[in-house]
């Protein structure tokens, strides 16, 4: 595709419910990470995919939290009984070979938990 | 967990002036990335240096590194408005995949 998609653009979601973000990630890139951006701060690693290798999830906050890939193509978000902390902007976003190569983001899914 | 530091943490100037913004870690980096950030959107990847390089050139930016420092800056020069946005650098520790991300820099250019 022409870049990194990720939906929905915007979710609100009410406490204590479930949610799904999406993301596809560019074809062929093999690495694969999730941010999250709260309003006017910097990015917190959650988790990182590469390949076919075991997935990075040191950054993953609860176990609340989490994540899957099949194989190099779209990764799911999940976070299961949202808290109004959960509210913020989850970034997704994929490189060609992981290491160095630059990082291609989405637009990000804006999650709002009420 | 360990973070860049970025300085200043906001900027606002009037068009056609320079802008400079500056990165520091405690921890040595491997390579650096800038990324720029426009409101409500994701980050686009603007230039990288590597470890072996002091500075690096790319149409009105101008990145350096001082690897002794553990800092990088980046200068746009001949600043406009579109260059408002949020700047961050992000570089690697040692192997470890990850990178480590500053918390940016709000660059506010007035026309």
């Amino acid at each position: 595709g022409a870049g990194v998609s990720q939906s929905p653009s915007n979710k609100v979601t009410e406490k204590g419910k479930d949610v799904e973000l999406r993301c596809d990630p560019i074809s062929g890139h093999t690495a694969l990470y999730w941010y999250r951006q709260r309003l006017g701060q910097g990015l917190e690693f959650l988790i990182y995919f590469q390949g076919n290798s075991a997935p990075d999830k040191s950054g993953l906050p609860s176990d609340r939290f989490s994540a899957e890939r099949t194989g190099e193509s779209v990764s799911t978000l999940t976070i299961q009984r949202t808290q109004q902390e959960d509210s913020a902007v989850y970034l997704c976003a994929s490189s060609s070979t992981g290491g160095d190569s630059p990082l291609h983001f989405g637009n990000g899914t804006r999650l709002t938990v009420t | 967990s360990q973070q860049g530091e970025e300085d200043p943490q906001a900027l606002s100037i009037q068009e056609g002036e320079n802008a400079t913004m500056n990165c520091s870690y405690k921890t040595s980096i491997n390579n650096l990335q800038w990324y720029r950030q426009n409101s409500g959107r994701g980050l686009v990847h603007l230039i990288l240096i590597r470890s072996n390089e002091r500075e690096k050139h790319s149409g009105r930016l101008r990145v350096t590194l001082d690897t002794s420092k553990k800092s990088s800056s980046l200068l746009i020069t001949a600043s406009r408005a579109a260059d408002t946005a949020s700047y961050f650098c992000a570089g690697r520790a040692g192997n470890n995949r990850k990178l480590i991300w500053g918390l940016g820099t709000s660059l506010a250019v007035n026309p």
